[in-house]
């Protein structure tokens, strides 16, 4: 079954804790992203990756934090110093016609 | 940097009716340009892809254009139906960047 897995769905943290969402996929796509979508907004770019072990920082980065040490996986850490996390993130691929794929998306709650 | 507009924020339509998304963008160095559906809670899924160099894509009801000159791509629905309710998003392809940035997307209601 081919796609992008992101877990948990729902996520809930208290307020200063760092915590970390899942993206995999199998797909074979070399490039990854992470959005960020507030209610009623589009998605911002928070970080992308063009290939394995190397990613750079998108529009809204201050607060995050990725890897890419395996072409399937992409997780984001959200840390304690974004101010405002709570928010539906969303993880996308990219296929080499630029063809962009996203997965369910992981609602974060912090509180 | 590129910015990317839809206009309407929100649309609503009477069943059977044709209607047409604008998506416009100030940056005419794109590689592709994309249209995908929203539901309430869930991921984007893919509808159209144009790329840079065709002025349209054409699936089932829907069509998708591109002007690249004016810095305008359209998403023509026909005879819309209930079923196609939900948020339509644009995104463009920055040729240099290699990243994508969104509009803020167009909420379709389509009433039976």
């Amino acid at each position: 079954d081919g796609g992008i897995t992101q877990s948990p769905k729902y996520l809930f943290r208290k307020e200063g804790q760092n915590v970390t969402l899942s993206c995999e996929q199998n797909l074979n796509h070399d490039a990854m992203y992470w959005y960020r979508q507030d209610p009623g907004q589009g998605l911002r770019l928070i970080y992308y990756s063009q290939i394995v072990n190397d990613f750079q920082k998108g529009d809204i980065a201050e607060g995050y934090s990725v890897s890419r040490e395996k072409k399937e996986s992409f997780p984001l850490t959200v840390t304690s110093a974004q101010k405002n996390p709570t928010a539906f993130y969303l993880c996308a691929t990219g296929s080499g016609t630029g063809q962009q794929y996203f997965g369910p998306g992981t609602r974060l709650t912090v509180t | 940097k590129q910015e990317v507009t839809q206009i309407p924020a929100a649309l609503s339509v009477p069943e059977g009716e044709n209607l047409v998304l604008n998506c416009s963008f100030t940056d005419s160095a794109i590689y592709n340009l994309q249209w995908f559906r929203q539901d309430p809670g869930k991921g984007l899924t893919s509808l159209l892809l144009i790329q840079s160099s065709q002025r349209e894509q054409t699936s089932g009801r829907l069509n998708a254009s591109l002007d690249k000159s004016s810095g305008r791509s359209t998403l023509y629905i026909a005879a819309s139906q209930p079923g196609d309710s939900a948020t339509y998003l644009c995104a463009v392809v920055d040729t240099n960047a290699g990243k994508s940035t969104f509009g803020d997307g167009t909420t379709l209601t389509v009433k039976p």
